[in-house]
């Protein structure tokens, strides 16, 4: 299947930072991109949609300030998170839609967060 | 999307058969009916995905019911591999996202 990758893999931070954290899809172009956040024992909540050229559509609750999603390209999103707090601490995974496989969607490996 | 209901847990010993249920009562003629996995610190991985018919793939098959109000994961010989986190996800055809919900998690015995 088709591969996506996130950078870092895990980053810690101290609490007032920024982080940002990069996906790419490697062999497929992406007009969509998904971003998930997973505590833990919990399942994945979508935190917003991204559309390559546009402005992402976030879900409800979720502060478009604080993560600000950039998709530049039709193979990189970013997900910044600004003057991140210890609450912010979770496992944030990106997602892409092959543009020609619109059913099939891949996950990156995630990127865990950790703000002291 | 439709809401699917999954048992939380499941328990399975390794190189038997593993079968995973997931009840959506409320799934309508468009919804596909999609299963991800989840193994510990990972992302996502797809297994597989059908409409009405029965499907088969290298990793599992996909038993949909004729009135598509369940489905069954089943995977023919379970591995301690396959230890992980099961999403059954309903997705509509003029759906953009995936929404997951609590999953089952399967556990393996050696």
């Amino acid at each position: 299947g088709a591969v996506v990758s996130q950078h870092p893999s895990r980053v810690i931070c101290k609490s007032g930072t920024s982080v940002k954290i990069e996906c790419r899809s490697l062999d497929f172009q992406a007009t969509t991109m998904f971003w998930y956040r997973q505590f833990p024992k919990q399942s994945l909540m979508l935190m917003a949609t991204s559309n390559e050229g546009s402005k992402a559509t976030y879900e409800q609750g979720v502060e478009k300030d604080k993560f600000l999603i950039n998709h530049a390209s039709l193979t990189l999103s970013t997900l910044t998170v600004t003057s991140a707090h210890p609450e912010d601490s979770s496992f944030y995974i990106c997602s892409a839609r092959d543009s020609r496989a619109i059913n099939e969607q891949f996950f990156g490996p995630g990127t865990r967060l950790t703000v002291l | 999307d439709a809401k699917t209901t999954q048992p939380n847990s499941m328990e399975s010993n390794e190189e038997e058969p593993v079968h995973l249920p997931c009840n959506h009562s409320t799934i309508s003629g468009t919804d596909y009916i999609h299963w991800y996995r989840q193994l510990p610190s990972q992302g996502p991985e797809y297994v597989i995905h059908g409409l009405t018919s029965n499907v088969n793939n290298r990793m599992a098959s996909l038993a949909i019911a004729e009135d598509r109000k369940s489905s069954t994961l089943i995977l023919h010989r379970a591995t301690l591999r396959d230890a992980a986190v099961y999403y059954c996800i309903l997705r509509s055809n003029a759906g953009n996202m995936l929404t997951f919900g609590g999953g089952t998690r399967l556990m393996v015995k050696p």
